[in-house]
């Protein structure tokens, strides 16, 4: 298994243009979830997803939007890009839905800066 | 709503050495509860968890950490730390009440000397 991959590792932005995060699993998990990462704060949850077709917004939802089309990806996408989006993004998944209940796994990250 | 403390930003052990690393959480009822460990340039990587039962746990890399209901706390330690020690450390709790959302501490991150 090649578990959580993200891509890419590394991006570039201009204020105002838009991008997809990429998020792929192949564990067959049902939650899938995105975090993003900034000094000083830990981790702070953007969106999550429980299931294909089912998405909800976590603690930090504005600017970003998710969709689950397939258990195996969960993309994130910045529709207009903002300074304050620079951030090191992580995607995780879990078997079971829920925190609780199943070890989350996580991915390498994406290491976004917007100009 | 839940939230996590870790008051140290900053440690530095010498290899060998005993490490403890603080949390503290700020929730009613019984919280589930986390150390992840981050390697430079990687992602999260879960030490150990607490969800009921002993309140001394067991995790990877021979890691353990304690639940104190009284002092709200959930401290990470190691009896003798190796040089592959060296990372950022987050406590997270999860909320009974909110199976689905994870809050993490600002965390960290220890440095281990020769």
């Amino acid at each position: 298994n090649a578990g959580v991959t993200q891509t890419p590792k590394f991006q570039v932005l201009k204020t105002g243009q838009s991008m997809t995060l990429q998020c792929a699993q192949d564990m067959n998990h049902e939650y899938m979830s995105w975090y993003r990462q900034d000094p000083g704060m830990g981790l702070r949850l953007i969106h999550y997803s429980v299931g294909a077709g089912i998405t909800d917004q976590g603690e930090v939802p504005n600017g970003y939007n998710v969709s689950r089309s397939t258990t195996e990806d969960f993309p994130l996408r910045l529709l207009s890009a903002a300074p304050s989006q620079t951030s090191v993004y992580f995607c995780a998944s879990s078997y079971l839905s829920g925190v609780s209940t199943d070890t989350q796994y996580f991915g390498p990250g994406t290491r976004l800066t917007v100009l | 709503a839940q939230s996590v403390t870790q008051p140290d930003i900053h440690i530095t052990v010498s290899e060998g050495a005993s490490l403890e690393l603080r949390c503290n959480y700020s929730y009613g009822a019984t919280p589930y509860l986390f150390w992840y460990v981050q390697s430079p340039g990687q992602g999260l990587q879960l030490l150990l968890k607490y969800f009921s039962g002993d309140t001394l746990v067991q995790g990877i890399k021979g890691f353990e950490a304690e639940f104190k209901r009284s002092q709200s706390s959930f401290n990470l330690r190691k009896p003798s730390v190796h040089w592959s020690d060296a990372a950022e450390y987050f406590c997270a709790v999860g909320e009974e009440s909110n199976d689905y959302k994870l809050s993490f501490g600002a965390g960290t991150t220890v440095t281990v000397r020769a």
